[in-house]
């Protein structure tokens, strides 16, 4: 299993720009989360799913949209870029019931940069 | 909502000390209290986890503890290994609702010294 996967690792983007940034996870989880990471700030939740076709907003969804069409992706769309969306950018998925239920698995990260 | 305090937000020790972390939450109707290790350029991961009907687990040189009174958990790692070099995050959460939403503290940078 490849776990989490994130692309691209490293990007960067002019003030006002979108782009998306990419999740996968093949673990068959149900739940899926986009979190945001800043010096001094934690991690901030974004958006998250419960399963395909069902997503809410976190602590900080301004500017930013998500869609979960499969089970297995959860793309972060970032509509108009600004220099305050820079940040590294994590995905995370877990499992609904049975084993661990509560474990978050997190992506690598990508991290973004806007000029 | 849930507010997460974090403290120190940096931790020098020396190989083979203890270390302590400490975190407070707000709400009281969080009940699973999850930390997670972060090392340079990597996602976090989860170390250990306790759950509102516990008041202390133990996992190797790990152990977390849990005050629901006072509403504050701490994480203590003993006879720290240079391996143990990291950021660490704490978080409280209700399991179960709304995807596993989790709130996470600030994070501490642990260093261990030769």
């Amino acid at each position: 299993n490849a776990g989490v996967t994130q692309t691209p690792k490293f990007q960067v983007l002019k003030t006002g720009q979108s782009m998306t940034l990419q999740c996968a996870q093949d673990m068959n989880h149900e739940y899926m989360s986009w979190y945001r990471q800043d010096p001094g700030m934690g991690l901030r939740l974004i958006h998250y799913s419960v399963g395909a076709g069902i997503t809410d907003q976190g602590e900080v969804p301004n500017g930013y949209n998500v869609s979960r069409s499969t089970t297995e992706d959860f793309p972060l769309r970032l509509l108009s870029a600004a220099p305050s969306q820079t940040s590294v950018y994590f995905c995370a998925s877990s499992p609904r019931t049975s084993g661990r239920p509560y474990e978050q698995y997190f992506g690598p990260g990508t991290r973004l940069t806007v000029t | 909502g849930e507010n997460v305090e974090q403290h120190p937000s940096t931790l020098s020790v020396q190989e083979g000390d203890s270390a302590v972390i400490k975190c407070t939450y707000s709400d009281s109707a969080s009940n699973y209290f999850p930390w997670y290790k972060q090392e340079l350029g990597k996602g976090p991961q989860l170390i250990i986890d306790i759950r509102s009907n516990v008041g202390e687990k133990k996992d190797q040189r790990i152990a977390v503890t849990l005050n629901k009174t006072a509403k504050h958990f701490s994480l203590h790692i003993t006879e720290t290994q240079p391996e143990d070099s990291a950021v660490y995050f704490c978080a409280a959460g209700r399991p179960g609702g709304g995807g596993n939403k989790l709130t996470f503290g600030t994070g501490t940078q642990l260093k261990v010294e030769l």
